[in-house]
């Protein structure tokens, strides 16, 4: 099955600076891949996703990067600020058939400091 | 537009007994997935519920089940409740065959004790 794995766990941050968040998968059936952001006491949120015939999508101060070949794909915040603090999620999906079976990464704890 | 409602919020369960997890997806959904976030051990697949039936389940034991109401609708069944069940419960739903982008409720905290 579907292996992702997620660096780094743990990511701190000054206020204005940027983020990066890097994910690899195993399954080169994986063609979906979202990343979700989860605040304390909340459930996970769709914050962008990318699918495998595009190499970079761009939302405002969030984007994501995809290596189909290396099969790696990476999260980069911009002008980080404060609201951003969070539990970053990367997940891979092979969406064969229908469905969106996600296999998540471990998480990474972000945290923006003033 | 509603997103996905999970309930109860919060469940304390005795160890041996039964929980029920309640999911309503997005209007238009027909699908319905569920999660299981335990604590250090990131989100985990349990179920994937598709026009009323089971489309793929996780490495979970059958005490873990579940059914996909008409209204898409969901509940998730977790029978001889074991410590280690305790953990937040995530529903997602998305658009089936016709899309991918899930979207998660809010989790249904189970402790059991």
């Amino acid at each position: 099955g579907e292996n992702v794995e997620q660096h780094p766990s743990t990511l701190s941050v000054q206020e204005g600076d940027s983020a990066v968040i890097k994910c690899t998968y195993s399954d080169s059936a994986s063609n979906y891949f979202p990343w979700y952001k989860q605040e304390l006491g909340k459930g996970p949120q769709l914050i962008i996703d990318i699918r495998s015939n595009v190499g970079e999508k761009k939302d405002q101060r969030i984007a994501v990067t995809l290596n189909k070949t290396a099969k790696h794909f990476s999260l980069h915040i911009t002008e980080t600020q404060p609201e951003d603090s969070a539990v970053y999620f990367c997940a891979a999906s092979p969406f064969t058939g229908g469905g969106n079976k996600l296999t998540f990464g471990t998480g990474t704890q972000l945290k923006v400091e003033l | 537009e509603a997103g996905v409602t999970q309930s109860p919020t919060h469940l304390i369960k005795t160890r041996g007994q039964q929980a029920t997890l309640r999911c309503s997806p997005i209007s238009g959904h027909t699908s319905v997935y569920w999660y299981q976030q335990a604590l250090g051990l990131g989100l985990q697949f349990l179920l994937w519920y598709d026009e009323g039936e089971e489309r793929n389940r996780g490495n979970f034991p059958p005490r873990f089940s579940g059914r996909q109401f008409p209204n898409y609708s969901s509940e998730l069944n977790v029978n001889a409740l074991e410590l280690e069940d305790s953990a937040l419960y995530l529903c997602a739903s998305s658009a089936g065959l016709r899309g991918t982008e899930a979207f998660f409720g809010q989790g249904t905290r189970l402790t059991v004790v």
